[in-house]
């Protein structure tokens, strides 16, 4: 089955500067690479997602692009603010099942 | 808006209880899944069924079963709750037409005493 491996577990930056957080996979086959925001004692929410047609997608101040050929996938999160504090989920998957196999996450704290 | 709901915020349990998840979404969605996240670990998938009285084991399915009756309501069964299996637990849901997103309940914390 799929295995996704995500890093780092705990990330801690400034008001204003860029984070990043990387995320592989194992099987070939997926092509749907979701990520989940989790602020703390909710429920996590999809905040960009793409497809393996694709290199790269943007959304305002968060981006993320996909290696294929390396199998991997990454998170930029651009001016970060306090509010973008929350645990990341990378997740990986896509068949016709639409199961997605999730990292262990990224725990994102933006200081002021 | 895609509601998906689940039938207790906070749950506790004695060992050896038989105890039930209740989650229903309102999307007329085919496709619902049973998570478990704990610290360190992510969310881990317990079960998950694409259509009504259809189910397939996740990644971790032992100690649990499911049922799904109806398509709007997707449940998970702890047969005979043990203390390792206190966790918060998220249900989703998605359609099976073209969009990938899975949607999240709030969560039920199960605590196992």
């Amino acid at each position: 089955g799929e295995n996704v491996e995500q890093h780092p577990s705990t990330l801690s930056v400034q008001e204003g500067d860029s984070a990043v957080i990387k995320c592989t996979y194992s099987d070939s086959a997926s092509n749907y690479f979701p990520w989940y925001k989790q602020e703390l004692g909710k429920r996590p929410q999809l905040i960009i997602d793409i497809r393996s047609n694709v290199g790269e997608k943007k959304d305002q101040r968060i981006a993320v692009t996909l290696n294929k050929t390396a199998k991997h996938f990454s998170l930029h999160i651009t001016e970060t603010q306090p509010e973008d504090s929350a645990v990341y989920f990378c997740a990986a998957g896509g068949g016709s099942n639409y199961k997605l196999t999730f990292g262990k996450g990224t725990l994102l704290t933006v200081n002021p | 808006d895609v509601k998906v709901t689940q039938s207790s915020r906070y749950l506790v349990k004695r060992t050896g209880e038989k105890v039930f998840l209740e989650c229903v979404q309102d999307m007329d969605h085919e496709n619902m899944f049973w998570y478990r996240q704990d610290p360190g670990l992510g969310l881990r998938l317990i079960y998950f069924s694409y259509d009504v009285k259809m189910k397939e084991k996740g990644d971790i399915p032992e100690g649990y079963s499911v049922s799904r009756e109806k398509k709007e309501r997707f449940s998970l069964i702890l047969e005979s709750a043990s203390t390792n299996q206190t966790s918060m637990y998220l249900c989703a849901s998605i359609t099976g037409t073209g969009g990938n997103e899975q949607f999240f309940g709030p969560g039920t914390r199960l605590t196992v005493l």
